[in-house]
């Protein structure tokens, strides 16, 4: 069974860090592009990044370029996004997906909620 | 980037009903459009990708159409669990964008 689950959320104040992490299981991660999206309270969704398979591939959202980085660790099975410089307007649920094509996203994880305050 | 419009923001239906939720792009994207379906609190799951192809495991009242900038999501005969949240997303070109959503509500 295809598995993603995030972790790694929380309350960080304006301006502070957080790393969260995509756990696969259930399919070959490592053939795989995966993807970040995030869905503030009670909007929409919005796409973050993306990585190819092996890594060699990564483009960002303008909203988040120079802020976050996306990165993975196929020897582990995981899915990284390093938020810095954090604002209150990233206050949101971060997902991440699965794409079997680059095109579409065919499983997601559950999400995990990022609370930018102080 | 791609702007991607759902042409309602919410829909009334009944169970039965024939529903269609369209979605416009800012410019051509066939054949790269996604629809998802998303419940509160939870992640969204992929119904149609590639304009019409319905992913595997979704019933075979949902159906895409469309091409260029216009496309359709239908729903043959609304069912309970169908009432939800539903997104376009262009796969044409990075940054993925979304449409806003369409709410479909009893």
């Amino acid at each position: 069974e295809v598995q993603l689950v995030e972790s790694g959320g929380g309350l960080v104040q304006p301006g502070g860090s957080l790393r969260l992490s995509c756990a696969a299981s259930g399919f070959t991660f490592s053939t795989y592009w995966m993807y970040w999206v995030r869905q503030a309270p009670g909007k929409g969704l919005v796409w973050l990044s993306r990585i190819h398979s092996d890594g060699s591939v990564i483009n960002y959202a303008d909203s988040v370029k120079g802020r976050f980085t996306i990165s993975r660790d196929n020897a582990k099975n995981t899915l990284y996004l390093q938020m810095n410089s954090l604002r209150a307007e990233d206050t949101a649920v971060y997902y991440c997906a699965r794409s079997p094509s680059t095109r579409y996203f065919d499983y997601w994880g559950q999400g995990t909620l990022v609370t930018v305050s102080s | 980037d791609i702007q991607m419009t759902q042409s309602s923001s919410s829909l009334s239906a009944s169970v039965g009903d024939r529903v269609t939720i369209t979605c416009r792009a800012s410019q051509s994207i066939s054949p790269y459009l996604n629809w998802y379906q998303q419940k509160p609190g939870k992640a969204p799951k992929l119904l149609i990708y590639t304009a019409s192809s319905l992913q595997s495991g979704v019933p075979s009242r949902f159906s895409g159409s469309g091409s260029g900038t216009d496309f359709t999501l239908t729903i043959s005969s609304l069912q309970p669990e169908d009432f939800a949240t539903y997104y376009c997303q262009q796969s044409y070109t990075t940054p993925y964008t979304f449409g806003q959503g369409t709410k479909l509500e009893i």
